[in-house]
């Protein structure tokens, strides 16, 4: 089975500096995808940034980019610019390249706090 | 489209009552989704539907627990004979089945207490 591992429980950053959110995985399979969600506070769960294992450029979203180590397993987020509404649960997650037929797992998070 | 809904949003319970949660996710989406966060984990996967059948179960749906999708749309999560371990929170999710679809949208969770 895929584990997920997110080794810093938790993490802080001055607003307007950059941060890096660790992330590793297991797997045995070539096919597959890399997800980084954030959880604010009382609030839903949404979707950050994505990485398909078959492309070897990171992925990038405004403020947010990966770096993506396929051979290493690994899977961090960078926050650059970071701002006060970045302060969340962040969680990377992993889904097997089936189709789709396999949910989504995901780690045990990372609590980012932004410090004005 | 308001994206998945769930209720309610709170549930407090006594130990041994039977709760029920539902989840209306995204109109298009035919994927459905539950999953169980408990404070300072990860959501841990429950179940999910493709339409109204019931795809995948986890080992974590004891016999206590059952979740339906009638018809396709809405879903349903039952909780039997609640044990205080249940408390957690309940969040649902929706996706479509499409070739460059792959990510989810989350509702808010139903955060359920049992007492």
């Amino acid at each position: 089975a895929q584990t997920v591992t997110q080794s810093q429980p938790e993490m802080s950053v001055q607003e307007a500096e950059t941060v890096t959110l660790s992330c590793t995985y297991d797997t045995s399979e070539s096919d597959y995808y890399l997800f980084w969600y954030k959880q604010p506070p009382s609030r839903q769960m949404i979707l950050v940034i994505r990485q398909e294992a078959y492309k070897q450029q990171n992925a990038t979203e405004n403020r947010f980019s990966v770096n993506f180590q396929k051979a290493a397993k690994s899977f961090s987020l960078k926050i650059s610019d970071s701002q006060l509404g970045d302060a969340a649960m962040y969680f990377c997650a992993y889904r097997s390249g089936d189709s789709g037929n396999t949910p989504l797992v995901f780690g045990k998070g990372t609590r980012l706090s932004v410090i004005a | 489209d308001t994206g998945v809904s769930q209720n309610p949003r709170h549930k407090i319970t006594k130990r041994g009552q039977n709760v029920t949660f539902r989840c209306d996710p995204i109109s298009e989406h035919n994927r459905l989704y539950w999953y169980r966060q408990t404070l300072g984990q990860g959501p841990e996967f429950l179940t999910y539907f493709q339409n109204e059948a019931q795809l995948e179960k986890s080992r974590l749906l004891s016999d206590r627990f059952s979740a339906e999708r009638p018809k396709g749309s809405f879903s349903t999560l039952e909780i039997q004979r609640t044990e205080q371990g249940d408390s957690a929170m309940y969040l649902c999710a929706s996706s479509k089945v499409t070739v460059g679809s792959y990510g989810y949208t989350f509702g808010s969770g139903t955060r359920l207490t049992v007492v």
